[in-house]
Formats: structure tokens, C-alpha cells, sequence
């Protein structure tokens, strides 16, 4: 267990409505992840942060801001959500202090836009 | 830039029977590769990993992965499936950029057994 809890699980919303999705860890890591789930593509990573105010953009990042302003919260915030944005949202954190380290997956967060 | 293909969307065993998954991956260097295993609801959980030396690797819940460098595949196997192992499974690749470790994943193959 690597300590991930997201929040909330699920979520249904309408369009056009802004939606944040936290992530929590309570062991400490550097670096946090933002992926979504959708059939047939696997995880593709949205933003991705490696420390305190310090966050990137990964492959599929149109429509999403991320924020880190403490070391154990990673928010993922949809401006204005679309349909196109119903997915199933995973955080995860990099084990490990140096080197290439597996990463760890929180228990996922089910969101409709309708 | 990195890719993973899993050929198999779908896949259905008889509990018992052997199994294998195929993964190929596209990378410039040496990959650092993972299989992830996912149950219905839940999350991801790390099966097993290749970082570097002997190419067969051994995992949790009896699995087992080979490293193949020159058909660029990792292909996943259980000698004998159980029908808890019902899930989705995924195959990633790993690269090093300027901030961090990035995963690649395939598109998942769903397992299913039958009894």
C-alpha cells in the first residue's frame, strides 16, 4: 500500500462545469502523476509534478490545470468539463529516491460529464 | 518517443491452462518495462518489472515475464491460471525525461477463465 487515496471516486457533473479531483499521499514522494483511463488506450498521462509548484504536461493535457502546493496534494482541476472528459482518473507516485522506480497507483476516480 | 502495442485486446483461458501476453515496445535505449495487473474497480498493481540482467523476470502471484531485446517483446506467462487472475492487464515501457520517470502503456488485454 503506497498511501494514494483520491477523492472523490466518483462524480457525475454536467458540461460545462469546473471539477477538481484531489489526490493524496502520505508518504512523502517527489513525484506525483495524473493519468486517465479510457478503453483501448491504457493510462495516458495528463500533467505529472515533481515537487512543490513544479508540474508538467504530459500527453494528453488540453483542458486540464494541475496545482501542488503542499507535498502530499496533487489537484487535477477541469476548467470547464466536456463529455469527452468522462474517464476513470488515476493518481500515482514514483517509489524510490533515485534511479528509474516503479509507480504506484491510487484507487482511481470514476467521472461523468454529462 | 516510446510506444507499447498489445496485440490481444481480449483473451479467454480455462482455469489451468497456461497463459501467455504478448507486449512489443518501440524505445531507442534500454527500456525499463513493467506489467501492471488492474481487477475490476480497482486500481493498478505492479506485477513485475525489468530494469536490467537476467531477461526473465519473476513476479507476484506466479507470473513471469521474458525480455526479448531483439523481437522487442515482453511477453507475459503463468504456467497454470487460476480464475482469480480474471483482470485486465497492462504492459508499460519507462524512459527518463528532464523532471521525472514517465511510463508509456499498451492498450490493455483483458483476460478472462473459464472453468
Amino acid at each position: 500500500d503506497a498511501g494514494i487515496t483520491q477523492s472523490p471516486r466518483h462524480k457525475v457533473t454536467e458540461t460545462g462545469t469546473p471539477v477538481t479531483l484531489r489526490c493524496h499521499q502520505t508518504e512523502n514522494h517527489r513525484y506525483m502523476y495524473w493519468y486517465r483511463q479510457d478503453p483501448g488506450h491504457g493510462l495516458r498521462l495528463i500533467h505529472y509534478s515533481y515537487g512543490v509548484k513544479d508540474t508538467d504536461k504530459g500527453e494528453v493535457s488540453d483542458g486540464y490545470s494541475v496545482s501542488r502546493s503542499k507535498t502530499e496534494d496533487f489537484l487535477l482541476t477541469l476548467e470547464s468539463a466536456t463529455s469527452s472528459q468522462t474517464s476513470v482518473y488515476f493518481c500515482a507516485i514514483r517509489g524510490g529516491t533515485a534511479g528509474f522506480n516503479e509507480q504506484f497507483f491510487g484507487p482511481g476516480t470514476r467521472l461523468t460529464v454529462l | 518517443a516510446q510506444s507499447v502495442t498489445q496485440p490481444d485486446i481480449h483473451i479467454t483461458v480455462s482455469e489451468g491452462a497456461s497463459l501467455e501476453l504478448r507486449c512489443n515496445y518501440s524505445y531507442g535505449a534500454t527500456p525499463y518495462l513493467f506489467w501492471y495487473v488492474q481487477s475490476p474497480g480497482q486500481g493498478l498493481q505492479l506485477l513485475l518489472k525489468y530494469f536490467s540482467g537476467d531477461t526473465l523476470v519473476q513476479g507476484i502471484k506466479g507470473f513471469e515475464a521474458e525480455f526479448k531485446r531483439s523481437q522487442s517483446s515482453f511477453n507475459l506467462r503463468k504456467p497454470s491460471v487460476h480464475w482469480s487472475d480474471a483482470a485486465e492487464y497492462f504492459c508499460a515501457v519507462g524512459a527518463f525525461n528532464n523532471a521525472g520517470n514517465m511510463l508509456t502503456f499498451g492498450g490493455g488485454t483483458r483476460l478472462m477463465v473459464k472453468p
